[in-house]
């Protein structure tokens, strides 16, 4: 089962900053915060990721929560391509070969308005 | 400065048929993971390879399904006698390293959407 619990969907203006929760409250030390998206038809791609202090890159922000319970996704402005699913993801371990996988929950819809 | 490269990008398959679907890992990339989409729904964990070896599949179907990851060429993921409920997007992954270090990043492949009719 995924270890994050995301909104089902949310919608933002076009231009405008959208943040997107995510709560991860049995989070290991260890365990870094990963986000993807998923764009309609096509495969997952990495948007960023981090352990404890925020971060920043080309695409997006990541504000990690000083307990590390929980992150947000910062789109500083978003676009009509930014309407994805977006998925927070924590590594899992693969009890079978003491291994690591990562696993996607349901994530959140984003829908941009024009 | 290719990515994953899936193929088929989209196969058709009538049923009790074989479905092969292939999958190129980024240059330098020596870890495989395969994930199957079924419509409207997340991506769920089906195998992890590296070369010439099944790391685990415990996300795999007992039966009709396998992956193979060899010395020379793409992994594989076989379907054997596909049913309706095998139409998904199947996704493949790599990394260059196992995902031990909790930073690594796995890259996806654009997917192979299987139709079963």
């Amino acid at each position: 089962d995924a270890k994050t619990t995301q909104p089902n969907s949310m919608e933002s203006n076009e231009e405008e900053p959208v943040h997107l929760p995510c709560n991860h409250s049995t989070i290991s030390g260890t365990d870094y915060i990963h986000w993807y998206r998923q764009l309609p038809s096509q495969g997952p791609e990495y948007v960023i990721h981090g352990l404890t202090s925020n971060v920043n890159n080309r695409m997006a922000s990541l504000a990690i929560a000083e307990d590390r319970k929980s992150s947000t996704l910062i789109l500083h402005r978003a676009t009509l391509r930014d309407a994805a699913v977006y998925y927070c993801i924590l590594r899992d371990s693969l009890a079978t070969s003491g291994t690591y996988k990562y696993i996607f929950g349901t994530g959140t819809r984003l829908k941009v308005l024009a | 400065n290719a990515g994953v490269m899936q193929n088929p990008r989209h196969l058709v398959r009538r049923r009790g048929q074989e479905a092969r679907l292939r999958c190129s890992p980024m240059k330098g990339h020596s870890h495989v993971y395969w994930y199957r989409q079924l419509p409207e729904e997340g991506l769920k964990f089906m195998v992890y390879l590296q070369k010439e070896n099944i790391i685990d599949e415990s996300g795999m179907p007992k039966e009709r399904f396998s992956a193979e990851f060899p010395k020379e060429g793409p992994s594989i993921l076989r379907i054997q006698q596909v049913v309706r409920g095998d139409s998904a997007a199947y996704f493949c992954a790599s990394s260059p390293t196992s995902l031990q270090g909790s930073g690594n990043t796995i890259y996806f492949g654009e997917g192979s959407w299987l139709t079963v009719v």
